[in-house]
């Protein structure tokens, strides 16, 4: 398995606070991304990043923001959660080396309840 | 954009059949599709994939076929076993910017 974890697994909140949930990876791969699965909905991309500090929106981008400082951390951040953000969170990487050039690995996701 | 639709959201086979799963794509100038099978509770995981210079690749139990005509995608199973029971994905994509899925279909083995 690819040496991806995401913490924290599963968290609950109230509407209205903030939450940041971290992907971590042991691969020194370049390309993050960040998805949501909802039931009826597949996986949707929220934010990807493309290295160091440089970051792109996604389809389901609204509500959410993202940070890269280091290479192995990417970080989603909902500022102020809503019931609607109520979902299972996967980070993906990627490094486009591979023979399977556009293959991403997944993370065990995190899933957040907000009340 | 892309769009990946979805031809079935369950699919139930006997043990041993060989199972097909269906995805069709909206954007022909896709080069890239990927087939992910997810188990309950984890993250979606590699099976296979192909390029749009291919209509066909096999790889252990598994087949995928690529029609570009039609923007369609399958995937066969042989021999379908139990630990193949999971929701398997479709993915398209060109470029670094990630994947589009399809909704996903729901594969169950009946004894």
């Amino acid at each position: 398995d690819a040496g991806i974890t995401q913490s924290p697994r599963h968290k609950v909140t109230e509407t209205g606070t903030p939450v940041t949930l971290r992907c971590h990876q042991t691969e020194n791969h370049r390309y993050m991304y960040w998805y949501r699965q909802d039931p009826g909905h597949g996986l949707r991309l929220i934010h990807y990043s493309y290295g160091v500090k440089d970051t792109d929106k996604g389809e389901v981008s609204d509500g959410y923001s993202v940070s890269r400082s280091k290479t192995e951390d990417f970080l989603l951040t909902l500022e102020s959660a809503t019931s609607s953000q109520t979902s299972v969170y996967f980070c993906a990487i990627s490094d486009f080396s591979g023979l399977a050039e556009n293959e991403q690995f997944f993370g065990p996701g995190t899933r957040l309840t907000v009340l | 954009g892309e769009s990946v639709g979805l031809h079935l959201p369950t699919l139930s086979v006997q043990e041993g059949d060989n199972s097909i799963i269906n995805c069709a794509y909206s954007n022909s100038a896709s080069d890239y599709f990927i087939w992910y099978k997810q188990e309950s509770g984890k993250g979606p995981q590699f099976i296979i994939d192909i390029r749009s210079n291919m209509d066909k690749r096999q790889g252990q139990r598994v087949t995928v076929l690529l029609n570009k005509t039609v923007k369609h995608l399958s995937l066969q199973i042989a021999a379908t076993q139990p630990g193949d029971s999971a929701v398997y994905f479709c993915a398209v994509g060109g470029g670094a910017d990630g994947l589009t899925f399809g909704k996903g279909t729901h594969l169950i083995i009946q004894p």
